[in-house]
């Protein structure tokens, strides 16, 4: 069975940083592409960054680049995401998601870790 | 302002078929598959249709979807009230090198 495991959310002040970790099991996290995905309160999902299996090719939402930056560690089977720079309008729940065939689209979810910017 | 374009509510009665549409443009939907989402109140998203019209093992063939040109829709029948939720479309944008999401509708069951 898939599963992702966020970690790491909480509150932070704007202009502050934050570090997310998603643990995978239950596939080959080495073979697979991965994203995240975020959603502030009420709102629909926006799509955040892209990281290839090995790390080779990564793509970021213009919303966020520059300030984020995506990573992983096939070895630990984590992926991870560090924030800076925090703005109000991150504050969002944080989805890891497995890469569905390299199409750059999720198919399998975590449960999500909220990040909330506020002073 | 979300770059497929949903209507944001839907509605039906029990054992009626409702569909749900996504627009977008020549560099998403026009060129690159669609991917539908069901996301129940508190819940992460689940995906429902994938590569356009393939239902992951679990799905009910009471989901189905379509694609036509820079269009595509998910179709719902025989309507139930679990079917209660937000729906999202999602595709590959070639020209902006982004996954996009629908604004995503919000069906009920009435």
């Amino acid at each position: 069975e898939v599963q992702l495991v966020e970690s790491g959310g909480g509150l932070v002040q704007p202009g502050g940083s934050l570090r997310l970790s998603c643990a995978a099991s239950g596939f080959t996290f080495s073979s697979y592409s991965m994203n995240w995905v975020r959603q502030a309160p009420g709102k629909g999902l926006e799509w955040v960054s892209y990281i290839s299996s090995s790390s080779s090719t990564i793509y970021y939402a213009d919303s966020v680049k520059g300030r984020f930056t995506i990573s992983r560690d096939n070895a630990k089977n984590s992926l991870y995401l560090q924030m800076n720079s925090l703005r109000a309008e991150d504050t969002a729940v944080y989805y890891c998601a497995r890469d569905h065939g390299g199409s750059g689209i999720p198919d399998y979810w975590g449960q999500g870790t909220l990040v909330t910017v506020s002073s | 302002q979300s770059v497929l374009t949903q209507p944001p509510s839907a509605s039906g009665t029990p054992g009626q078929r409702v569909t749900i549409s996504c627009s977008g443009s020549s560099s998403n939907i026009g060129s690159n598959y669609v991917y539908w989402y069901q996301q129940l109140p508190g819940t992460a998203p689940k995906l429902l249709i994938y590569r356009n019209n393939q239902r992951p093992s679990g799905v009910p063939d009471r989901f189905s979807g379509s694609k036509s040109g820079t269009s595509a829709s998910l179709a719902i029948s025989g309507l139930r009230s679990e079917d209660e939720a937000d729906y999202y479309c999602a595709a590959w944008d070639d020209s902006l090198s982004v996954a996009v999401f629908g604004g995503g509708t919000q069906l009920t069951v009435l």
